[in-house]
């Protein structure tokens, strides 16, 4: 059964670094998403993004955050300037455009600033 | 802005046990209302998306019934299964995100 794909599963990095969170979508799904969950609390939508543009991102997503999809099937999101508070789970999903009430998650990066 | 809540925040049970955990949402501008089992380092799974008043859906020994006018949904296990032990998320679809309770995490124990 396809499914959405992460990687790496766990980064660490130092304050201030860049780091780029890597999704492959399931290959027929058109609409793409970043969620995350600080440890002990909800998971927060950050963005979502449909035929390479951004539809719609939250508060949290500001100018230190940006999504890409380089090519036909990886889904980016990059954090230019890692701080503390960015430590997290991160979620990609996936979605066709018929089965708009469904969104397939991939098993997450834990992302860990130090 | 929409606040989904879960209760409880966290259940232990006996197998065999049956058990239910309410998820409560706004119910304006309801589009649906999404179950998902998730396990630690694996992908949420998807266990019911409801979108209509009264909905019922059942999956083996889980089910989950829907209320959108009073903004309420359950989910049941019956018999809970050591395998059954995991977190479970319920979500409300606002527009084309997912707003996310907090989850009620299960531990059933042999």
């Amino acid at each position: 059964e396809p499914e959405v794909t992460q990687t790496p599963s766990h980064q660490v990095t130092q304050m201030g670094q860049e780091v780029i969170l890597r999704c492959v979508p399931i290959s027929n799904h058109l609409y793409f998403y970043w969620y995350r969950q600080i440890l002990g609390q909800k998971v927060e939508f950050l963005v979502s993004f449909y035929n390479n543009e951004i539809s719609e991102k939250s508060e949290i997503f500001d100018d230190q955050f940006s999504v890409e999809r380089p090519d036909g099937s990886n889904f980016t999101l990059k954090i230019r300037s890692t701080k503390l508070e960015d430590s997290a789970m991160y979620f990609c999903a996936s979605r066709t455009d018929r089965e708009i009430y469904e969104q397939y998650f991939g098993p997450g990066t834990r992302l860990t600033v130090t | 802005i929409l606040n989904v809540e879960q209760s409880p925040q966290s259940l232990h049970v006996q197998e065999g046990d049956s058990t239910n955990f309410t998820c409560s949402f706004p119910s304006s501008n309801f589009y649906a209302l999404h179950w998902y089992r998730w396990e630690t380092a694996k992908s949420p799974e998807a266990l019911f998306v409801m979108t209509l008043n009264g909905d019922e859906k059942k999956k083996g020994r889980i089910s989950a019934t829907l209320n959108t006018k009073e903004g309420y949904s359950y989910l049941y296990i019956k018999g809970s299964q050591p395998e059954d032990s995991a977190t479970y998320l319920c979500a409300s679809l606002s527009t084309d995100k997912l707003i996310f309770g907090t989850g009620t995490r299960l531990q059933v124990f042999p």
